[in-house]
């Protein structure tokens, strides 16, 4: 069966600007994640999506949102985009929640200039 | 908050010989504790992982020991080959609220 797919795979904004990026979790499955990857800080959890309502949250700002739709594709947003917002975007998928094995997409590489 | 250390952050072993990779945790209630593997430009994969009413899971080369007193847990790889060179992360599942938290990786070097 088909990955988890990510899109963009690349993506170079501008100070200031949003961006939004997109996953599509493999079929059947319900929870979808967000990780931010940077070399300093290694994997951070942003949030966690079950049937379209925001489940857990970690430590970031509210400029970090997202979102679940009813096909349980997720979208996650960043505003007012930051230099230190340019990281490896991580996006993965459970059958369940985040207690089940997550299968991990490839990413989106989000550079800020 | 809650938080996860993880150590070494780099390791270097000769090729055949084991390598152990240690995490510790502070929050008490985390119950779900998964290892991940990243290659280079590649996505985290899923190695092994072990809950709390468990103490010593083991697959084929790699194992993983918990002690819930102690708050540690730590991966374990013997005869260790080339293709194992890559990140690997530790992760803490809390019982409470859910949340993930990933330790700092540890750059595993198989030398030849």
């Amino acid at each position: 069966k088909a990955g988890v797919t990510q899109t963009p795979r690349y993506l170079i904004k501008t100070r200031g600007q949003q961006v939004t990026l997109s996953c599509s979790p493999i079929s059947g499955h319900r929870s979808v994640s967000w990780y931010q990857q940077t070399p300093g800080q290694g994997l951070q959890f942003l949030f966690e999506y079950f049937s379209e309502t925001q489940r857990n949250k970690g430590n970031f700002p509210g400029r970090f949102s997202g979102r679940q739709f009813s096909n349980s594709r997720s979208e996650m947003n960043v505003s007012t985009l930051e230099l230190g917002d340019s990281a490896l975007y991580l996006c993965a998928s459970s059958l369940i929640d985040v207690n089940t094995e997550a299968f991990f997409g490839q990413g989106t590489r989000l550079t800020v200039v | 908050g809650e938080n996860v250390e993880q150590h070494p952050s780099t390791l270097s072993v000769q090729e055949g010989d084991s390598a152990v990779i240690k995490c510790t945790y502070s929050d008490s209630a985390s119950n779900y504790f998964p290892w991940y593997k990243q290659e280079l430009g590649k996505r985290p994969q899923l190695i092994i992982d072990i809950r709390s009413n468990v103490g010593e899971k083991k697959d084929q080369r790699i194992a993983v020991t918990l002690n819930k007193t102690a708050k540690h847990f730590s991966l374990h790889i013997t005869e260790t080959q080339p293709e194992d060179s890559a990140v690997y992360f530790c992760a803490a599942i809390g019982n409470r609220d859910d949340k993930i938290i990933f330790g700092k990786g540890t750059r595993l070097h198989i030398l030849p």
